[in-house]
């Protein structure tokens, strides 16, 4: 079965405290790994999609990475616009209709 | 301005009631997506439309129903029999290819009185 897990499920950063979100998977087959940005009671933002091992890529303060069995998301300098929960998901090659499994989310919180 | 439009915001049920909740987009999407999100948990696939009058399940089917009769919407029934209706629900939609991206809509949050 796929699955996804994300951790930790909280982080409480200081401005400019540089930290990284873990998302591990477990696919038969890795098609893509995405990540999303979610604000409070908003749908999802695309941020990232991942297709193979060694695959890096970046935005303003967000760089993800992808291995074999995980992908990172490392925030450098946050700000506390990047307060928000960050969701991960995977894509399996057997997947029907392009189905995503998403993992549980990070809620990250940037205090000033 | 291109994008998912989802209607209402907020939607109250009382029990025993059937609703309905709307999803258009206008990016020429063939694929369309429903969602649902509760607290501490990964989003939930419900059913997924590849294609106009052709729908399929997703993981939790049960108690929902779509159709699928515009490219652009894709509304999604909350039936009487779903037993735990009160959630986030999301719908989202892609071109349709291969490890093409999902883009969302801003959400209905549906509680059951």
């Amino acid at each position: 079965e796929d699955q996804v897990t994300q951790s930790p499920e909280a982080l409480r950063l200081q401005e400019g405290e540089s930290s990284s979100l873990n998302c591990s998977y477990t696919v038969s087959g890795l098609r893509g790994l995405f990540w999303y940005r979610q604000d409070p009671g908003k749908g999802p933002e695309f941020l990232f999609t991942l297709y193979s091992a060694g695959e890096e890529k970046e935005k303003e303060r967000l760089k993800a990475t992808l291995t074999k069995k995980e992908s990172f998301l490392h925030i450098t300098a946050p700000k506390p616009e990047d307060s928000a929960t960050y969701l991960c998901a995977v894509q399996p090659i057997k997947a029907a209709g392009n189905k995503l499994t998403f993992g549980g989310g990070t809620r990250v919180l940037v205090k000033p | 301005d291109g994008g998912i439009t989802q209607s209402p915001k907020y939607l109250f049920r009382k029990e025993g009631q059937n609703v309905t909740l709307s999803c258009e987009q206008n990016l020429n999407h063939d694929a369309m997506y429903w969602y649902r999100q509760d607290p501490g948990q990964g989003l939930r696939l419900i059913y997924y439309s590849q294609i106009v009058n052709d729908f399929q399940k997703g993981d939790i089917a049960e108690g929902y129903s779509v159709s699928r009769e515009k490219k652009e919407s894709f509304p999604l029934t909350v039936t009487s029999a779903q037993k735990n209706p009160t959630a986030f629900y999301l719908c989202a939609s892609s071109i349709g290819q291969i490890t093409d991206t999902q883009y969302f809509g801003p959400g209905t949050r549906l509680t059951v009185l």
